[in-house]
């Protein structure tokens, strides 16, 4: 079983709706990370939080909000997303080591498909 | 730029046998670290494997092992006694260096594996 969760596991939402896709660890992980992965590729990185903090947005669209209430939670609210959005979500964790060198432990995801 | 290059998009091994995954990558950091991770079909990255730029020894975790030749750029896994839970998507990653903190990792495109009975 893995140590991140991720929900919903499935997801269909139409252009002008708003939804929120959630993730926790009980870790005591202080990094955490989305990723996103279109079918047949290798996850890309959207964004990281380290102590709950936005460190990394990889010029995602605004149209995806991340948000880290606090070490065990992280969000991601959409809004107003478009077909080409729909792929699999990936949430992620690690602890914060020198070097960085940490595994990320990552969650089941979520498939969301935009209609 | 780093850069992480798997040429095997898909391959098949008889079950029992041993597979290797090729892994290639590309940085000027000297310090960096090389992942594996296997997605099976339901979608979760599981951690398999790490090897570390300035370990002297090649990493091994139970069935796999790591065989790293740093001169090559090359950071192969091994997976030993194939069974038919191995058929999955194995993706070889880099950490990049963060200025903010955490782990940034590079993604190569991915080996599927199907093991055959």
């Amino acid at each position: 079983d893995t140590e991140v969760t991720q929900t919903p596991k499935h997801l269909v939402m139409g252009m002008t709706n708003k939804k929120s896709l959630k993730c926790e660890q009980h870790m005591g992980h202080r990094a955490m990370y989305w990723y996103k992965q279109k079918a047949k590729k290798p996850p890309e990185l959207m964004f990281v939080y380290s102590y709950e903090k936005l460190s990394i947005n990889e010029s995602v669209p605004s149209r995806f909000s991340p948000e880290c209430p606090n070490s065990s939670l992280l969000n991601l609210h959409l809004h107003a997303l478009q077909p080409e959005d729909s792929a699999l979500y990936l949430c992620a964790s690690s602890h914060l080591m020198a070097g960085g060198n940490s595994p990320l432990h990552f969650g089941n995801g979520t498939r969301l498909t935009v209609t | 730029a780093q850069k992480i290059t798997q040429t095997q998009p898909g391959m098949f091994v008889q079950e029992k046998e041993a597979v290797t995954l090729d892994c290639t990558y590309d940085t000027s950091d000297p310090s960096y670290g090389l992942f594996w991770y296997k997605q099976p079909s339901s979608g979760e990255m599981i951690f398999l494997i790490y090897q570390g730029s300035y370990d002297q020894q090649n990493a091994t975790e139970g069935r796999y092992s790591l065989n790293f030749q740093k001169a090559r750029k090359s950071a192969n896994l091994v997976i030993s006694a194939s069974q038919l839970g191995d058929s999955a998507m194995y993706f070889c990653a880099m950490r990049v260096p963060l200025k903010a903190a955490g782990n940034k990792l590079t993604f190569g495109g991915g080996t599927r594996v199907l093991v055959k009975p």
